[in-house]
């Protein structure tokens, strides 16, 4: 098994811009999460989804972020526009109708 | 509500020495509890879970015991290795089926030679 997939694993960008993140999660799992990673504030819980249908989003921090998941094997995280405080490392997880999430191994953001 | 707290690192060990990482929480319900471990510039992996009460996770060495009477799943190994120099995350979860794991704030683990 691959495990969950993420791309890009890096990316830089300008302030303003608009940046996709994409995840794949291992099959099978019926649970996909994403999280975000900084310094300053841990790792929080930004969205997760169910059997594609969004179940809570209360960490997504503003409207600028949005996330999708138009079938089981993909995900979006989409922030427009982006700004310098998004820097952070996002990750993937998925999880099977246990209680065991498997984590991808992140997409470095920056934004300048 | 429900939290995690860890103890504090960054935490700095001789090779061959006895590891503790003290993790407590609070919860409102019966959750299952877990332990990640974040090696540098990659993603989390589960290291060891324990799901009810007097249950003991272990793994690669590491071992945990959820204790409800302390709210406690300390993290322990006996003999640390460099390889071992990695974030660790206590963390835990109240819905079955996948549901929102709250996170520590993770300590740093770093073995010396």
């Amino acid at each position: 098994d691959a495990g969950v997939i993420q791309s890009p694993r890096h990316e830089v960008t300008e302030m303003g811009q608009e940046v996709t993140l994409r995840c794949k999660p291992i099959s099978g799992h019926d649970y996909l999460f994403w999280y975000r990673q900084t310094m300053m504030r841990g790792l929080e819980l930004l969205i997760y989804f169910n059997n594609n249908v969004p179940i809570d989003d209360s960490g997504m921090p503003e409207d600028r972020f949005s996330a999708k998941m138009p079938n089981a094997s993909f995900s979006t995280l989409k922030i427009q526009p982006s700004e310098p405080r998004d820097s952070a490392v996002y990750f993937c997880a998925s999880s099977p109708p246990l209680e065991t999430q498997y984590f991808g191994p992140g997409t470095r953001l920056l934004v300048l | 509500g429900n939290s995690v707290t860890q103890m504090e690192g960054p935490v700095t060990l001789s090779e061959e020495a006895f590891l503790t990482i003290n993790c407590t929480y609070t919860a409102t319900g019966y959750p299952s509890l877990f332990w990640y471990v974040q090696y540098p510039g990659e993603g989390l992996q589960l290291l060891l879970k324990a799901t009810k009460a007097d249950d003991k996770g272990s793994n690669k060495g590491f071992e945990a015991t959820y204790r409800k009477e302390t709210t406690s799943f300390h993290l322990e190994k006996g003999s640390v290795q460099v390889s071992d120099s990695a974030v660790y995350f206590c963390a835990l979860t109240l819905a079955r089926g996948g549901g929102k794991l709250i996170f520590g704030q993770g300590t740093e683990l770093s073995v010396k030679p």
